[in-house]
């Protein structure tokens, strides 16, 4: 069974800190990963993917994530934090050798910058 | 262009009603998705459709819940005889076939009292 596992619930971090908001995940097959962040009162947000090819993926608001096979972890990072970062994350994972499209996504983490 | 849109945002009914929940994809997005998020958990896949047809609804609930896109557009959720339960946030995405990334709408929020 596929499952995605966020294991802080809240990242506290200091504005022009280093982030990282951590994901580890189980598939049976290749696995797409994925990360979206929502804001209050807001839909999810895309911010970036793995499906092949080079491990660091680059996304959107400079935010990237590192694909780690052997520890089928796929952790999202910033190099300096800024205050508007301050939103709840999902980390999202589905079997790309599947023919089900559907997320699994983890529980969320909430991420506290503060100035 | 325009993203995915749901209607109505909020919607507050009264245990036992019946509520029909809609989605609008991206325009020549031909996979739609509905998924149910409960306040602090992350969303729960319920149903999909490539085109109109239905391709999996192993994530609904019960026979309570039913889903349609007749025309591979447009998308109604439908719960009949809304139990407290079902409060909740909706979210429907869209996908291109050959893509695999989702866009996700606003959502709605149900309230059943």
């Amino acid at each position: 069974a596929q499952s995605v596992a966020q294991p802080e619930d809240q990242v506290n971090v200091a504005e022009g800190n280093p982030l990282t908001v951590k994901c580890t995940y189980s598939v049976s097959g290749n696995p797409y990963l994925f990360w979206y962040v929502q804001y209050p009162n807001r839909g999810l947000q895309f911010l970036l993917k793995y499906i092949t090819g080079d491990n660091l993926v680059k996304g959107s608001y400079g935010f990237e994530a590192e694909f780690n096979k052997s520890q089928t972890s796929f952790h999202l990072k910033k190099p300096s934090a800024l205050v508007s970062d301050s939103a709840l994350y999902f980390c999202a994972v589905r079997d790309g050798g599947g023919s089900q499209g559907n997320l699994i996504f983890g529980k969320g983490t909430k991420l506290s910058v503060k100035p | 262009g325009a993203g995915v849109s749901q209607s109505p945002r909020y919607k507050v009914t009264k245990r036992g009603q019946d509520v029909a929940l809609r989605c609008d994809p991206i325009s020549g997005h031909v996979s739609l998705y509905w998924y149910r998020q409960a306040l602090g958990q992350g969303p729960e896949f319920l149903t999909y459709f490539n085109y109109e047809a239905q391709q999996d609804k192993s994530g609904l609930p019960n026979d309570r819940f039913s889903a349609e896109r007749p025309e591979g557009s447009i998308s109604t959720l439908t719960i009949q005889r809304t139990e407290q339960r079902d409060s909740a946030m909706y979210r429907c995405a869209s996908s291109s076939l050959l893509q695999e990334t989702q866009y996700f709408g606003p959502g709605t929020r149900l309230l059943v009292l």
